[in-house]
């Protein structure tokens, strides 16, 4: 059974970078999606972007100038950063994997993990 | 960017009661790939329906989707006490891949 869980800190201050790094276990990262989704405190859902095992990714237009997203496959983990952060980046941040074969969708994903914005 | 819209925002129901959520979209959905994920305080969505109607492993049999093109719904049958949780529909597209509607809260009456 594949379980996935977010690690990173649960602090970044205004303007800095926020990094975030999911740890795939269960199975191995080959061959699947991996996405990033945040949600603000009483909010709804927000993709930010994907990586596949083999490095091509993609995200949100919202977000693009900002976000990286890059995988290490000998660990089993794909990590986030979020360039020049602001108040309205105050989320909880989760990782999924993303299915493709018979539609598209999120599963599993992990725990999620708060970060809050703040000086 | 297509703009999911669910209804109503709230829904106040009983246990045993039958549950229709909705689900519209701004542009037909490619492929009818629209999921349903159930979301309960301080917990993950967990995945419920995916390509419109197909139910992810280990949901019961009381959800239900359906729909095509823009419109969508999600049918609880018989509401379960378990079953009091925001939902919330998803569409793959382009630009950006994938968006979220803004949730169905399912409260107790």
């Amino acid at each position: 059974q594949v379980q996935l869980q977010e690690s990173g800190p649960g602090l970044v201050k205004p303007s800095d970078t926020l990094s975030l790094t999911c740890t795939v276990f269960g199975d191995s990262i080959g061959s699947f999606f991996w996405t990033w989704i945040r949600q603000p405190p009483g909010k709804g859902l927000e993709w930010i972007g994907y990586i596949h095992s083999g490095g091509s990714t993609d995200s949100n237009p919202s977000l693009k100038s900002r976000v990286i997203i890059s995988v290490d496959t000998s660990k089993n983990q794909f990590s986030l950063r979020l360039n020049s952060v602001t108040a309205a980046d105050t989320a909880v941040y989760y990782c999924a994997r993303e299915l493709a074969i018979g539609g598209y969708r999120f599963d599993p994903w992990g725990q999620g993990t708060l970060v809050t914005v703040s000086s | 960017e297509i703009v999911l819209t669910q209804s109503p925002g709230t829904l106040s129901l009983s246990p045993g009661e039958r549950a229709t959520l909705s689900c519209r979209a701004s542009q037909y959905v490619s492929g009818n790939y629209l999921a349903w994920y159930q979301q309960k305080p301080g917990q993950a969505p967990r995945l419920l329906i995916y390509a419109t109607s197909n139910r992810a492993a280990g949901i019961p049999g009381r959800f239900s989707g359906s729909g095509s093109g823009t419109d969508f719904t999600l049918t609880i049958s018989g509401l379960e006490p378990e079953d009091f949780a925001v939902y919330y529909c998803q569409q793959y597209g382009h630009s950006p891949r994938f968006t979220f509607g803004g949730g169905t809260k399912v409260e107790i009456k």
